[in-house]
């Protein structure tokens, strides 16, 4: 039990793109569903943080305009990266957690590369 | 700010080998402390989850321990095998996940 599922697992597009990935919770309802990015060699950083059917809160650092997050179901948290250039490059995992006490799931992350 | 150490960075080790990961917190007031693996290019799969009130736990072959007072943690892994090479992240949680930079372990056949 406790499936997340992240599609896609890697995107290569053109600077400029818009991109964005999907994160479900395949066997439970998420309230919560979390965002990181990871550098090569590093910690994951976490970029934001979406409640269903409430707006995103986004760690210090993180633009919300460029890292678009929507969370419209108890099943789906989707992370849209506009206009995205090579510093985007990075691999994004997402989470989700049905309470808050409770351990959070990851997918499998998406890796994404802007030529 | 609550920061993760995690030391070694990376470790290799002979197959059949017992060893110790180490993972280290400056907050001590955090609601539990996991372990997870991460196999090259994937996510994150949990391995063992200590409450604050817990001390260890324990899982198969390995084993988890906290110190929460002086801000510590143990991984120890018995009996090494090759599939165990992987990157292992320590993460602490109050109000959110910090994560430490991992040890890469690379047991050898």
């Amino acid at each position: 039990g406790a499936v997340v599922s992240q599609h896609p697992s890697r995107v290569i597009c053109k600077s400029g793109t818009s991109v964005k990935i999907e994160c479900r919770s395949l066997d439970f309802q998420a309230t919560t569903m979390f965002w990181y990015r990871q550098f090569p060699k590093k910690s994951l950083m976490l970029m934001a943080t979406s409640n269903e059917g409430s707006k995103a809160t986004y760690e210090q650092g993180v633009e919300k305009d460029k890292f678009l997050i929507n969370h419209a179901s108890l099943t789906l948290s989707t992370l849209t990266v506009t206009s995205a250039h090579p510093e985007d490059s990075s691999f994004y995992i997402c989470s989700a957690q049905q309470v808050s006490n409770q351990p959070q799931h990851f997918g499998d992350g998406t890796r994404l590369s802007i030529l | 700010k609550q920061e993760v150490t995690q030391i070694p960075a990376a470790l290799s080790v002979p197959e059949g080998e017992n060893l110790v990961l180490n993972c280290s917190f400056t907050d001590s007031a955090i609601y539990n402390l996991q372990w997870f693996r991460q196999d090259p290019g994937k996510g994150l799969t949990s391995l063992l989850l200590i409450q604050s009130s817990q001390r260890e736990q324990t899982s198969g072959r390995l084993n988890a321990s906290l110190d929460k007072s002086s801000g510590r943690s143990t991984l120890y892994i018995a009996a090494s095998q090759p599939g165990d090479s992987a990157t292992y992240l320590c993460a602490v949680k109050r109000d959110k996940i910090i994560f430490g930079k991992g040890t890469r372990l690379h047991i050898l056949p």
